[in-house]
């Protein structure tokens, strides 16, 4: 099975904080990606990732960067949080390529973020 | 952006009742597919349909989509309590990036 993991659950950091998201998948996926998901708006995709070292921003990256130096491991980093930045934060992770799952994308557990 | 939007945002049935639900996207796309997340947890990938398809099964969920229409849905027959989750379609845009909806809450009563 494929496995998405992120690091943790649930955190609870301060304003003003720099915060690292971690997030592995064991598929050998190219791409990985970062939402967030926050109640009436859906999920929307903060950065994503076609290779190592290769990152793009989606629809709302300001107040955040990503790291991706190994293939398996992309990391979500918030240079300093901020109260709206209380989200839960989705990890996925999808390989590019042809067939019926070749699109198919799969998510981590998600990460409860509250910053205080 | 929010390319797929889902309707309606919430939906309860009795358990044994078909629940469906309906998504609009704006573009033209690869492909459509449908996840399902619990409460608090990640999203799972249900379906995916092409779009030079158009109906799908896999158990009992049916998708059908129409190109014309720019529309899905996304039919559960026969649902269970167990079924109870938010909905999402989500379309395929360059690069292979998802763009979600906002999504449908399902609610089955036992």
């Amino acid at each position: 099975d494929v496995k998405v993991t992120q690091s943790s659950r649930y955190l609870v950091k301060r304003t003003g904080e720099k915060v690292f998201l971690e997030c592995v998948q064991d598929m050998d996926h190219e791409n990985m990606f970062w939402y967030r998901q926050d109640p009436g708006l859906g999920l929307r995709l903060i950065y994503f990732s076609y290779d190592v070292k290769m990152k793009e921003k989606g629809d709302i990256p300001e107040g955040y960067s990503v790291s991706r130096e190994k293939k398996e491991r992309f990391s979500l980093i918030l240079e300093s949080a901020s109260t709206n930045q209380t989200s839960m934060y989705l990890c996925a992770s999808s390989f590019t390529g042809q067939g019926y799952l070749g699109n198919t994308i799969y998510f981590g557990e998600g990460s409860w973020l509250t910053v205080v | 952006s929010q390319q797929g939007e889902e309707d309606p945002q919430a939906l309860s049935i009795q358990e044994g009742e078909n629940a469906t639900m309906n998504c609009s996207y704006k573009t033209s796309i690869n492909n459509l597919q449908w996840y399902r997340q619990n409460s608090g947890r990640g999203l799972v990938h249900l379906i995916l349909i092409r779009s030079n398809e158009r109906e799908k099964h896999s158990g009992r969920l049916r998708v059908t989509l129409d190109t014309s229409k720019k529309s899905s849905s996304l039919l559960i027959t026969a649902s269970r309590a167990a079924d109870t989750a938010s909905y999402f379609c989500a379309t395929v845009e360059y690069g292979n990036k998802l763009v979600f909806g906002a999504g449908t809450i399902l609610r089955v009563k036992s």
